[in-house]
């Protein structure tokens, strides 16, 4: 069975460019959750999927970026423009209805904003 | 809301020696418990959960962690670690009622096993 995939692994772009991560969840999986890393700090939520319905984006961190789940299959996640403060590492999660916080993480997409 | 606190950034240890992660949480609400590990340049895995019952939950790899409601703490500990346990450890949280599910994360442990 595949894991969660993401690409692209690494992404280097310059301040005011636009770029669009995306995720592959397991099959079958409804959740699916998208967290980021700063360098040195906790991994935090930015939101939530159920099927292709946004259940909570709370996380968010502005109106830059934006999430999409189509078809409730796989997920993107658009920075638009980007700015320095966005570099760090994108996880993205997958998980079965009912599941109550066991997850399966994708390896990531490391953004670096120059 | 929620928060996790884990204390050592970077715990260093000779292989076969035992070794203790700490992590303490703080929530108005209950929560359901993880340790995730992440090795070198790959993505988080599942290490252990507590849900309910028993305190003292196993995980893969020989790991455990005992969870202690009075101290909110859920400590990770393994009798003896192997060079292969180098990586980094997260402990999380999850809202038992509500919240999605979404997972609350410390800053994480990097598990360092030397010879």
């Amino acid at each position: 069975e595949a894991g969660v995939t993401q690409f692209p692994s690494h992404s280097v772009i310059e301040k005011g460019q636009t770029v669009t991560l995306r995720c592959d969840p397991i099959s079958g999986h409804d959740n699916l959750y998208w967290y980021r890393r700063v360098m040195g700090k906790e991994i935090k939520f930015l939101l939530h999927f159920v099927k292709e319905s946004k259940q909570d984006e709370s996380g968010m961190p502005n109106n830059r970026f934006l999430a999409e789940r189509t078809g409730g299959t796989y997920s993107t996640l658009k920075v638009q423009p980007a700015e320095l403060e966005d570099s760090g590492v994108y996880f993205c999660a997958s998980s079965q209805a009912g599941s109550r916080g066991e997850a399966f993480f994708g390896q990531g997409t490391r953004l670096t904003v120059v | 809301a929620q928060s996790v606190t884990q204390l050592d950034s970077q715990v260093p240890v000779f292989e076969e020696a035992p070794v203790e992660l700490r992590c303490n949480y703080s929530s108005s609400v209950s929560v359901y418990l993880f340790w995730y590990v992440q090795y070198p340049n790959q993505g988080l895995q599942l290490l252990l959960k507590y849900l309910s019952g028993s305190t003292l939950v196993k995980g893969i790899n020989g790991f455990e962690a005992e969870f202690n409601k009075s101290q909110t703490s859920f400590h990770l500990r393994k009798p003896s670690v192997h060079i292969s346990d180098t990586a980094e450890y997260f402990c999380a949280v999850s809202e038992v009622r509500g919240g999605g599910n979404k997972l609350t994360f410390g800053t994480g442990t990097q598990l360092k096993v030397e010879l």
